[in-house]
């Protein structure tokens, strides 16, 4: 089952934050943050694979919840290569398969 | 982080003819590979599974007989679209994982398929 992201879009000025959540149905055994510019592969930003756990790196952290349902991609004071497509990749217990999220769109404005 | 590449970058062709995509990981050897779809502004769409020397895992919803996947060794899988349709155009992606890489699938950087 496809987890869910939200918000689907969204549009900031260069130096301005964003969250995106990524969510499931069910309790996922990791989580995988990638970012995807037009027409080229996903990039991968980080994994979490312990419920609770944060982490991050440069001005670009994500969490995952306690029940490991959830997990947030929190960009700090945003730049113009900030912008792309970012997707949540789960996988569930036992297999390196991963389902993607569905996706948000993320622009930065000068 | 490790090396996928793809072989062709796009490819257009005829209705009806059949294309093959290579995916191979340069530096390390890939236990699995995974070969993805996506269309415009769609996500990516996990179609298939495959381990070496073994026959591929595919998802619901993907026609065996028109993907043909094949792993012959840890550094080489393709994958096949016979008698492509205008509808099977899209963006493919591969994907790689070998115990070296941890929890870390490596991608390729994609095919475009147009079909005419």
């Amino acid at each position: 089952q496809q987890p869910v992201q939200s918000p689907q879009a969204v549009i900031l000025r260069e130096g301005e934050d964003a969250v995106i959540n990524c969510s499931s149905s069910k309790a996922l055994y990791s989580v995988h943050w990638y970012r995807q510019k037009h027409g080229e592969a996903p990039i991968f930003l980080m994994i979490l694979l312990k419920g609770g756990e944060q982490k991050g790196h440069d001005k670009i952290s994500a969490s995952f919840n306690e029940k490991k349902q959830q997990s947030s991609l929190y960009l700090t004071a945003s730049q113009l290569s900030y912008s792309g497509t970012y997707f949540c990749g789960s996988s569930t217990s036992g297999t390196y398969k991963y389902i993607f999220g569905t996706g948000t769109r993320l622009k930065v404005l000068a | 982080g490790a090396v996928v590449s793809q072989h062709p970058s796009w490819v257009i062709c005829k209705s009806g003819t059949s294309v093959k995509i290579e995916c191979r990981s340069l530096d390390f050897q890939a236990t699995t590979m995974f070969w993805y779809r996506q269309f415009p502004k769609q996500s990516l769409m996990l179609m298939a599974t495959s381990n070496e020397g073994s026959k591929a895992t595919y998802e619901q919803g993907v026609e065996k007989d028109k993907f043909l996947i094949n792993h012959a060794s840890l550094t080489l899988s393709t994958l096949t679209v016979t008698s492509a349709h205008p509808e099977d155009s899209s963006f493919y992606i591969c994907s790689a994982w070998g115990l070296a890489g941890g929890n870390e699938q490596f991608f390729g950087p994609g095919t475009r398929l147009t079909v005419l």
